[in-house]
């Protein structure tokens, strides 16, 4: 079955700087990749995605980056603010039905 | 719309002991999941349901059952509870569509077992 690993596990930067978190998956048949965002307390939220007929793909200050030849795929946050602080999830959604699977998260900490 | 509700936010329970979590959604989504979440561990699929009726095992089910009687509800029962059952409960739903994979996720319950 698909296996996504997730890197770092946690990221410190400083306030205005950009972060980057890598994702690998396994599955080649895997066609969607989303990215949550998972403030404390809360439920995981959807905040971009990118399907695997796109190399890259960016809203705002957020950006996913997609090579499917290396089976990786990237979350590029730009020009960081403390309310981006929280735990981000990545995921990929095998061939087969909707489900998906996550990795372990980064936890993402912005320092003012 | 409310979303996806979860009742309750928290639980202790002791070893043995039964309970439903409880997820409704109002969006009249097809597709529900039961995610549980361990530190350091991201989101494990324990059920999912494709339509009322349907339900099918994910990547942890033991020790849980689920059901799907309307296209609301997707119940999730804890029988015997166990110290490893301990974990953070989600719930989430998904339209049927073309651009329909974007899960929408309850607040989740906390679970103890002592």
């Amino acid at each position: 079955g698909e296996n996504v690993e997730q890197h770092p596990s946690t990221l410190s930067v400083q306030e205005g700087d950009s972060a980057v978190i890598k994702c690998t998956y396994s599955d080649s048949a895997s066609n969607y990749f989303p990215w949550y965002k998972q403030e404390l307390g809360k439920g995981p939220q959807l905040i971009i995605d990118i399907r695997s007929n796109v190399g890259e793909k960016k809203d705002q200050r957020i950006a996913v980056t997609l090579n499917k030849t290396a089976k990786h795929f990237s979350l590029h946050i730009t020009e960081t603010q403390p309310e981006d602080s929280a735990v981000y999830f990545c995921a990929a959604n095998p061939e087969y039905g909707n489900k998906l699977v996550f990795g372990a998260g980064t936890i993402l900490r912005v320092k003012s | 719309n409310a979303g996806v509700t979860q009742t309750p936010k928290f639980r202790i329970l002791k070893i043995g002991q039964s309970m439903t979590l409880q997820c409704t959604q109002d969006m009249n989504h097809n597709y529900m999941y039961w995610y549980r979440q361990d530190p350091g561990m991201g989101l494990k699929l324990i059920y999912y349901s494709v339509g009322a009726g349907i339900t099918d095992k994910g990547e942890v089910p033991n020790g849980y059952n689920v059901s799907r009687s309307t296209t609301e509800d997707f119940p999730l029962r804890l029988e015997l509870a166990a110290p490893s059952q301990t974990s953070v409960y989600f719930c989430a739903s998904t339209p049927v569509g073309l651009r329909s994979n974007e899960q929408y996720f309850g607040p989740g319950t906390r679970l103890t077992v002592t």
